[in-house]
């Protein structure tokens, strides 16, 4: 069965700086997408990015990138020149090729101080 | 946009209450998904449904059943809730295009109490 591992509970962030959020999945699929997931107090999934597995180039949204290592089965978020509005929870999450299921990590909490 | 609507976003309940949680998506939808939401546990998928009138299990169905009579609403029900239940339940819906890894669109959760 696939599992999603987030093995940070919580992290921290100064205004401005960047951090990374880790997370490692584990499936015997080839094609398969990854998602990060921030959810804010509001409680409102929103999505942040989405991986391909089979795009080797690693996705992009303006200050989100992921560093995306398919054979180490690595999905790492980072966050640059984080904001006060990026503090949240956020939650790695796996969906194999041909269903909508998604599987989802156990979530990183991440704070951001001025 | 898409938009998922919880019916409430808070819920006070017995134990041994039947409860309905409920779920509308206004965007014409073929999957729709309902998630337990626990500290520590992340998201884990309880039911699931394709299509009107059917339903898959998730990973925690117990204790726990759906209805999809209209393709709009996903219905969870807690047939006799029990304070293990106390959680938050996120419903999600997709558009269903297989292979297309499509983003699920979220409501806003339901935080459920059992007394």
């Amino acid at each position: 069965a696939q599992t999603v591992t987030q093995s940070q509970p919580e992290m921290s962030v100064q205004e401005a700086e960047t951090v990374t959020l880790s997370c490692t999945y584990d499936t015997s699929e080839s094609d398969y997408y990854l998602f990060w997931y921030k959810q804010p107090p509001s409680r409102q999934m929103i999505l942040v990015i989405r991986q391909e597995a089979y795009k080797q180039q690693n996705a992009t949204e303006n200050r989100f990138s992921v560093n995306f290592q398919k054979a180490a089965k690595s999905f790492s978020l980072k966050i640059s020149d984080s904001q006060l509005g990026d503090a949240a929870m956020y939650f790695c999450a796996y969906r194999t090729y041909n269903t909508d299921k998604l599987i989802f990590g156990t979530g990183t909490r991440l704070q951001v101080f001025p | 946009d898409v938009k998922v609507t919880q019916s409430s976003r808070y819920l006070v309940k017995r134990t041994g209450e039947k409860v309905f949680l409920e779920c509308v998506q206004d965007m014409d939808h073929e999957n729709m998904f309902w998630y337990r939401q626990d500290p520590g546990l992340g998201l884990r998928l309880i039911y699931f449904s394709y299509d009107v009138k059917m339903k898959e299990k998730g990973d925690i169905p117990e204790g726990y059943s759906v209805s999809r009579e209209k393709k709009e609403r996903f219905s969870l029900i807690l047939e006799s809730a029990s304070t293990n239940q106390t959680s938050m339940y996120l419903c999600a819906s997709s558009l269903g295009v297989f292979g297309t890894g499509e983003k699920l669109f979220f409501g806003s959760g339901t935080q459920l109490s059992v007394l």
